[in-house]
């Protein structure tokens, strides 16, 4: 069964600081792992995907990594700013065909201070 | 882009009484839709995957009498929480997969509705 974790489960910083998220997996057979940003009370905005294919993808200040062997991503946010305070979800699609199940992390609850 | 819509955003009901909720993929055509549950400062969990014209396919541990989903058209899925119980006070969430996906995307064609916030008296 597919178990994802996410550390650490809050954080809290100081604007301009450069910051590492961490996700880890269970089971490596995964088809892709995509990042998730959720701002309170609010849905989903998909921030980064890799395919299990892929070691990295970046969007702007946002670099996702992906180690597939090890069951590790993280996502790197640099120069942070307050408008980057959300919780951030990693979730990992299962490598069956067709199959759209995501399994969501536990989520990492950022604060970045002004 | 693609945009799902949930419908009410947020629902206070008493206990014994039941309430739908409403997933619309408002400009694309969906074949399946997901709906996942969120408690407070808990990640998503996966209830079910509905797809149109079919039965849904519930995981473990959600009981499917008690939460009803149907997927009557491509552009909508709805969720009805039976008899709810303040238990089931929760954040409910859908996603859409698009039946035409783009060649190429950034991101995975599946698409996330805002949410709705059900409390159970």
């Amino acid at each position: 069964k597919q178990e994802v974790t996410q550390i650490p489960a809050a954080l809290s910083v100081p604007e301009g600081e450069n910051l590492v998220l961490n996700c880890s997996f269970t089971d490596s057979a995964i088809y892709n792992l995509q990042w998730f940003r959720q701002d309170p009370g609010k849905g989903l905005t998909s921030l980064l995907l890799i395919q299990s294919s892929q070691r990295e993808q970046t969007s702007g200040r946002l670099n996702a990594s992906l180690d597939k062997s090890s069951g590790r991503s993280t996502l790197y946010i640099a120069a942070s700013q307050p408008g980057d305070s959300a919780t951030y979800l990693c979730a990992v699609r299962r490598s069956t065909s067709g199959t759209y199940k995501y399994i969501f992390g536990t989520g990492t609850r950022l604060k970045v201070l002004a | 882009g693609a945009v799902v819509s949930q419908h009410p955003s947020w629902v206070i009901c008493k206990s014994g009484t039941s309430v739908k909720i409403e997933c619309r993929s408002l400009d694309f055509q969906a074949t399946t839709m997901f709906w996942y549950r969120q408690f407070p400062k808990q990640s998503l969990m996966l209830m079910a995957t509905s797809n149109e014209g079919s039965k849904a396919t519930y995981e473990q541990g959600v009981e499917k009498d008690k939460f009803l989903i149907n997927h009557a058209s491509l552009t909508l899925s709805t969720l009805t929480v039976t008899s709810a119980h303040p238990e089931d006070s929760s954040f409910y969430i859908c996603s859409a997969a698009p039946v035409v996906r783009p060649i190429s995307s950034s991101t995975d064609t599946q698409y996330f509705g805002p949410g709705t916030r059900l409390t159970v008296l």
